[in-house]
């Protein structure tokens, strides 16, 4: 079946620095990739999405690019704080039959001071 | 402000009792949705409904069953509960306007559970 895959599964990087989180899908037919970010015991939020009439969109300090030949999508956070730690989870839609999202595994960045 | 509100928000029960999570939503969304969240295996889809009368199994729907009693309310039940179901769930609502697909609204989850 359909499935997306996330990597890695955990990062840490220091403050101020960048930090990217890669994804790839299996339906070449998906065509919408959000981003959904889940702080410790709260519930996942979207921070960012894209459709796949465009390659990269980009919030303040984060941005998202895909590449719909490789089939793969990927967030960016630049000058990372503290509050960026968190479980980030990308998802892929699914377009045959009715419409839904598949979820990547999802990543825990850590953000040392 | 417009809410999705999952109850309870944390049960403890044994194996072969009858679970029923329940969700309401005060966003006016047609579509809602159930997903499981296990460490390591991201957000699994349990269930849709894209109206009342909608239905649709999602990846992992066996030892499940819902039922969508109007637009603003989706219960989720587990008819006999087994230790593997023990999984923090969350309810999710999307408002699709013109047929793309748009941001999921989720609730504060449920976390089950089962010894």
């Amino acid at each position: 079946g359909e499935n997306v895959e996330q990597h890695p599964s955990t990062l840490s990087v220091q403050e101020g620095d960048s930090a990217v989180i890669k994804c790839t899908y299996s339906d070449s037919a998906s065509n919408y990739f959000p981003w959904y970010k889940q702080e410790l015991g709260k519930r996942p939020q979207l921070i960012i999405d894209i459709r796949s009439n465009v390659g990269e969109k980009k919030d303040q300090r984060i941005a998202v690019t895909l590449n719909k030949t490789a089939k793969h999508f990927s967030l960016h956070i630049t000058e990372t704080q503290p509050e960026d730690s968190a479980v980030y989870f990308c998802a892929a839609s699914i377009s045959q039959g009715a419409q839904k999202l598949v979820f990547g595994q999802g990543t825990r960045l850590t953000i040392n001071p | 402000d417009a809410d999705v509100t999952q109850t309870p928000r944390n049960r403890i029960t044994k194996t072969g009792k009858r679970i029923m999570l329940e969700c309401s939503q005060t966003k006016g969304h047609d579509r809602m949705y159930w997903y499981r969240q296990d460490p390591g295996l991201g957000l699994r889809l349990i269930y849709y409904s894209f109206d009342v009368k909608d239905i649709n199994k999602g990846e992992i729907s066996d030892g499940y069953s819902v039922s969508r009693q109007a637009q603003a309310k989706f219960s989720l039940s587990l008819e006999s509960a087994i230790p593997n179901q023990t999984a923090l769930y969350f309810c999710a609502t999307s408002d699709t306007t013109g047929g793309a697909f748009g941001e999921l609204f989720f609730g504060e989850g449920s976390r089950l559970t089962v010894l």
